[in-house]
């Protein structure tokens, strides 16, 4: 079958950073995005990696390593608003848009 | 641009009626999908399209129907409601090549009593 796996909770303070795993069991597997999703929000794109390494977008880095079937998210200098929940998905060799979600990791951000 | 647009936002049905939840995107992209999501779950796939007159069946494809006349449009009918379909819909869409971003719209959630 195929599924990925992420933590399912994960507390910080504002200022710290957290780091997000995700590994992964698929076949045919292309590349990993990551996603936001605030409470009774649309999920929002964050990174994509097809490539083993680092992707850094400001505040927020992606970290594939596809012998390990593993990748990361790593969140810098966190915010309040930064509370949401953060999905790992799969992108499918045999159709590079059609994605296999993770179940979510929900962090929060105290003060 | 309005990006991808979903109607409604809420729907309450009961068992055995039939509905269409409708999802527009204005960015020209070829590729279009449904998603259910479920408390504490991760979003599952239901059908997707690569453009217009191609749609194919997700994870989760059994009581919907889905179809793709324009690029613009891509209607997903439930045809006789179950409360197993109470969820939230999203509709998403990118291109078929080039960025890997998925647009999401705002969501409908869906209740079936």
């Amino acid at each position: 079958g195929q599924s990925l796996e992420q933590p399912s909770e994960v507390t910080a303070v504002e200022g710290a950073i957290v780091q997000i795993n995700c590994t992964y069991q698929t076949s045919g597997f292309y590349g990993l995005s990551w996603y936001q999703q605030h409470d009774g929000g649309a999920p929002t794109f964050l990174s994509y990696n097809a490539l083993d390494g680092l992707e850094e977008t400001g505040r927020f880095s992606s970290f594939l390593s596809r012998s390990d079937s593993y990748g990361y998210l790593l969140l810098q200098e966190l915010q309040m608003k930064d509370s949401a929940s953060y999905f790992c998905a799969a992108h499918n060799a045999g159709n590079n848009r059609k994605l296999i979600w993770g179940l979510g990791t929900s962090l929060a951000v105290n003060p | 641009n309005a990006g991808v647009t979903q109607t409604p936002k809420f729907q309450v049905l009961k068992t055995g009626q039939s509905m269409t939840l409708q999802c527009a995107q204005d960015m020209n992209h070829e590729y279009m999908s449904w998603y259910r999501q479920d408390p504490g779950m991760g979003l599952r796939l239901i059908h997707y399209s690569v453009g217009a007159g191609i749609t194919d069946q997700g994870e989760v494809p059994n009581g919907y129907n889905v179809s793709r006349s324009t690029t613009e449009d891509f209607p997903l009918r439930l045809l006789s409601a179950a409360p197993s379909q109470t969820s939230v819909y999203f509709c998403a869409s990118s291109y078929k090549s080039g960025s890997y971003e998925q647009y999401f719209g705002p969501g409908t959630r869906l209740t079936v009593t």
